[in-house]
């Protein structure tokens, strides 16, 4: 696609129940991220995958959450259990292979409400 | 670990006015860039910087990447109403954790017309 396409753009969930957020990023960019965005406050890393290399999942609150990419192309954003405070907008972002620029492209993000 | 400082947090400004925010560090990067977000969108990256002392402009937007290689700011020259949106700046040093990227806070801007 044209830009990196998340889904859904808009989930609300009860306390306690799985979650599965998706990012398809721009077709060709091997660099993949995961940031969270709570009311009003800035980006909170969570995770990086980097083609085939180790993700680095040195921002992943708890062991609650989890991501995969497969294939180098798409990922999902796992939260098991969710907590009233898991509540923000994700938003996934890529970039092309080798950008040591870091010029990411970001989606809208999903909006995920936990009642 | 690496921190950037973003300010101000916000600002409340009269359109045509110019507007100024900068990001500071101790520590030394590599490249700075400057993202803006809208509400309901992710964010969408305004100006990349990859020399010290480098200075660019994007039509009213001018970014510089300070000459320590520790800060950054951004200008904005007569603001109009569709510049309202937060500012993020980010920082890279190719090394460390978080994708070897770190962000600020950012910068409220909200313009009065």
């Amino acid at each position: 696609g044209a830009g990196v396409s998340q889904s859904p753009s808009n989930k609300v969930t009860e306390k306690g129940k799985d979650v599965e957020l998706r990012c398809d990023p721009i077709s060709g960019h091997t660099a993949l991220y995961w940031y969270r965005q709570s009311l009003g406050q800035g980006l909170e890393f969570l995770i990086y995958f980097q083609g085939n290399s180790a993700p680095d999942k040195s921002g992943l609150p708890s062991d609650r959450f989890s991501a995969e990419r497969t294939g180098g192309s798409v990922s999902t954003l796992t939260i098991q259990r969710t907590q009233q405070e898991d509540s923000a907008v994700y938003l996934c972002a890529s970039s092309l292979r080798g950008d040591r620029g870091k010029k990411l492209f970001f989606g809208s993000g999903t909006q995920l409400s936990v009642l | 670990g690496q921190q950037l400082n973003q300010s101000p947090q916000s600002m409340f400004i009269q359109e045509g006015e110019d507007v100024s925010m900068n990001c500071t560090s101790s520590s030394i990067f590599n490249t700075w860039l400057w993202y803006k977000q809208e509400p309901g969108e992710g964010p969408v990256l305004l100006i990349a910087l990859y020399k010290a002392g480098e200075l660019t402009s994007n039509g009213r937007l001018t970014a510089q990447f300070g000459i320590t290689r520790k800060d950054s700011f951004l200008n904005i020259s007569a603001s109009i109403p569709s510049d309202v949106g937060i500012y993020f700046c980010a920082a890279s040093d190719y090394g460390g954790s978080q994708g070897n990227l770190i962000f600020g806070k950012g910068t409220k801007l909200s313009v009065k017309p």
